[in-house]
């Protein structure tokens, strides 16, 4: 199947400092990427859909200038958590859907950002 | 809109025992439906999906999820648990024209030697 290559694993960072976090489709091409949340023990929240070349579409509640979102490329896109805080430490997972037709998303591995 | 229950947030089974895990769905279109796998601090893996094809559908590791439209039903089983099958699992579902993805709360499975 596809490979979805998040980076980094784990990131720990002090509060008021910005993480990014990468995700790659390293072997097709994905016009749109999704970027969850995931607190310990919970599931999955859709934070953001991000399409290439154009402005990223955020669910409701979460902050867009919190959460940047850029997808430069067909095979690219970041989360920038700016000016991080404690309670933004949480588990970063991004998918990738394989095309228009094909319905299956194919996830990274995760990032766990711990705020210090 | 789509959602998802997941029923049992915890289920512990037997080495060799079957393994049921139960999804209800709503959906306001014809839905796909998905088993995802996660092992901890891991992405997600896909087990098996429905889309709109036959109602049984076959995944990986043995599993296997039937859809019943009448029952709003996509639950998973797996005849014989083995200590690898460990792990949580979240029942997902999306439209057919929407990517987004409505994960389930999550079933935690647990195997007993």
């Amino acid at each position: 199947g596809a490979v979805v290559s998040q980076h980094p694993s784990w990131v720990i960072c002090k509060s008021g400092t910005s993480v990014k976090i990468e995700c790659r489709s390293l072997d097709f091409q994905a016009t749109t990427m999704f970027w969850y949340r995931q607190f310990p023990k919970q599931s999955l929240m859709l934070m953001a859909t991000s399409n290439e070349g154009s402005k990223a579409t955020y669910e409701q509640g979460v902050e867009k200038d919190k959460f940047l979102i850029n997808h430069a490329s067909l095979t690219l896109s970041t989360l920038t958590v700016t000016s991080a805080h404690p309670e933004d430490s949480s588990f970063y997972i991004c998918s990738a859907r394989l095309g228009t037709l094909n319905t299956e998303a194919f996830f990274g591995q995760g990032t766990r950002l711990t705020v210090v | 809109a789509q959602s998802v229950t997941q029923l049992g947030s915890h289920v512990s089974v037997s080495e060799g025992a079957l393994v049921l895990l139960r999804c209800n769905y709503s959906s306001s279109v014809p839905p796909y439906l998905f088993w995802y796998v996660q092992y901890p601090n891991q992405g997600l893996q896909l087990l098996l999906k429905y889309t709109s094809a036959a109602t049984l559908v076959k995944g990986i590791n043995g599993f296997e999820a039937e859809f019943k439209k009448s029952e709003t039903s996509f639950h998973l089983t797996k005849p014989s648990a083995h200590m690898s099958d460990a792990a949580e699992y979240f029942c997902a579902v999306s439209g057919t024209g929407d990517y987004k993805l409505s994960f389930g709360a999550g079933t935690t499975v647990t195997v007993r030697a």
